[in-house]
């Protein structure tokens, strides 16, 4: 198994700024993760992050809005850039590895609300 | 477009009572399914899974029913048990290597 955590756990922030995520993970993994629970919707995938590549982003995420880092391979973070009240979701990391869906971990979760 | 549907927000069941959690799909390429289990201020923790050559997957007290010809899956716990509050996400891939695509979940209270 592996033990996730993110920072922070929750912020409110203005529109126009951004907010950085970081996810730390206490074993090396190659697989990360990061996911965006709006209010009421389900876990969606934004982009996976794999270490010394660019992440690869999901149909209606782009790298402009949410950059990504992956310094290495217990670290990422996520950044939502020019939040707007639309913005304000769950944001989640997880890990795993390829063939094993079943075993994806996920962390505690970043509650973001944008005023 | 929701591919998984999970269209019962809550469920509400008396301990010692089976719960049934049930979760639709759309796609058929779908050929893996999964549940996950999540508590307030948690990530969600995999719970069970099944594999479409499969149509039923026991583990304990949880057990998956898969009905590919219905596209329909239900997970059953029982007997259920305080612990089992949580909120459960239906979940499919069409392999194990792809994007797990997500249900809104379903919020199951365990009453005594």
């Amino acid at each position: 198994s592996a033990v996730i955590s993110q920072k922070p756990s929750r912020d409110i922030c203005q529109r126009g700024t951004s907010l950085t995520i970081q996810c730390q993970v206490d074993s090396q993994v190659t697989m990360m993760f990061w996911y965006r629970q709006q209010p009421g919707q389900s876990l969606t995938l934004i982009a996976t992050a794999n270490q010394g590549s660019e992440a690869t982003y999901e149909s209606g995420f782009v790298i402009d809005k949410f950059p990504i880092s992956r310094p290495n391979l217990t670290f990422s973070t996520l950044t939502v850039s020019n939040m707007s009240p639309e913005d304000s979701s769950i944001y989640l990391c997880s890990v795993g590895r390829t063939g094993s869906a079943d075993t994806q971990y996920f962390g505690p979760g970043t509650r973001l609300t944008v005023l | 477009d929701q591919q998984v549907k999970q269209n019962s927000p809550s469920l509400s069941v008396q301990e010692g009572r089976i719960s049934i959690l049930n979760c639709d799909y759309t796609n058929s390429m779908f050929d893996y399914f999964l549940w996950y289990k999540k508590y307030p201020a948690e990530g969600p923790t995999f719970l069970i899974s099944i594999s479409s050559i499969k149509d039923k997957n026991e583990d304990g007290r949880f057990t998956v029913f898969l009905n590919k010809s219905a596209k329909h899956l239900s997970l059953h716990i029982v007997p259920s048990q305080p612990g089992d509050s949580a909120v459960y996400f239906c979940a499919a891939t069409p392999n194990r290597d792809d994007k797990i695509i997500f249900g809104k979940g379903t919020r199951l209270h365990i009453l005594p």
